[in-house]
């Protein structure tokens, strides 16, 4: 259990451009959550997968950002078009589900975005 | 987005302390999760509650469910430096609402 990794872990991009990160899961586990968090805050939910499919997305998540995860394992998250309010740390966590499984989610280090 | 409410919002105790600190909400959760997160770092988990009026322990960490299903609490006996940090409560539904709903954190600051 090598734990949940982010990549990358800052990101400083100008108004505009377009940046995507990656997550890893923890090996297994079959649900994939984004989140973001704001300086003073807790993190807000974006976006959760269940293997390769996405379940439920928040309005949050603007047309501007898309999140996949292809195989059911790794998952990236881009936006595109940056504005300076996206500046943010963006959280990858992970659980497994399944019967008598009890829900526990386990976060990655974070990729920290500052756009210019 | 919604945040539960997290009190107090801030802490300022000497090494070897007790600290306690709670959230609250209006909706039901069927479980509570604590974590703690340091500047620049993802949350880390701490203790996890799946029953109403459960009480679980990790080391000098103890948690309880409350039995509304609507509270939650957090004590740490005798602080250490360590300890010091952002912790956050977080509520999860269960009812095919999969997200973490976050409390607004409780900064922990151990003065020498």
């Amino acid at each position: 259990d090598t734990g949940v990794s982010q990549d990358p872990r800052h990101k400083i991009t100008k108004r505009g451009q377009n940046v995507t990160f990656r997550c890893d899961p923890i090996s297994e586990h079959n649900r994939l959550y984004w989140y973001r968090q704001t300086l003073g805050q807790g993190p807000e939910f974006l976006t959760y997968f269940q293997n390769e499919a996405q379940l439920e997305k928040s309005r949050l998540l603007s047309d501007r950002f898309s999140a996949e995860r292809p195989k059911g394992s790794f998952s990236t998250l881009e936006i595109q078009r940056t504005e300076q309010g996206d500046s943010a740390m963006y959280l990858c966590a992970s659980s497994t589900m399944g019967t008598g499984v009890q829900e526990t989610q386990y976060f990655g280090p974070g990729t920290r975005l500052l756009v210019l | 987005g919604q945040q539960l409410n997290q009190s107090p919002q801030s802490m300022f105790i000497q090494e070897g302390e007790d600290v306690s600190m709670n959230c609250t909400s209006s909706s039901i959760f069927n479980t509570w999760l604590w974590y703690k997160q340091d500047p620049g770092e993802g949350p880390v988990l701490l203790i996890a509650l799946y029953k109403a009026g459960e009480l679980t322990s990790n080391g000098r960490l103890t948690a309880q469910f409350g039995i509304t299903r609507k509270d939650s609490f957090l004590n740490i006996s005798a602080s250490i430096p360590s300890d010091v940090g952002i912790y956050f409560c977080a509520g999860l539904s269960n009812f095919g609402n999969e997200k973490l709903t976050f409390g607004t954190g409780t900064r922990l600051t151990i003065i020498p």
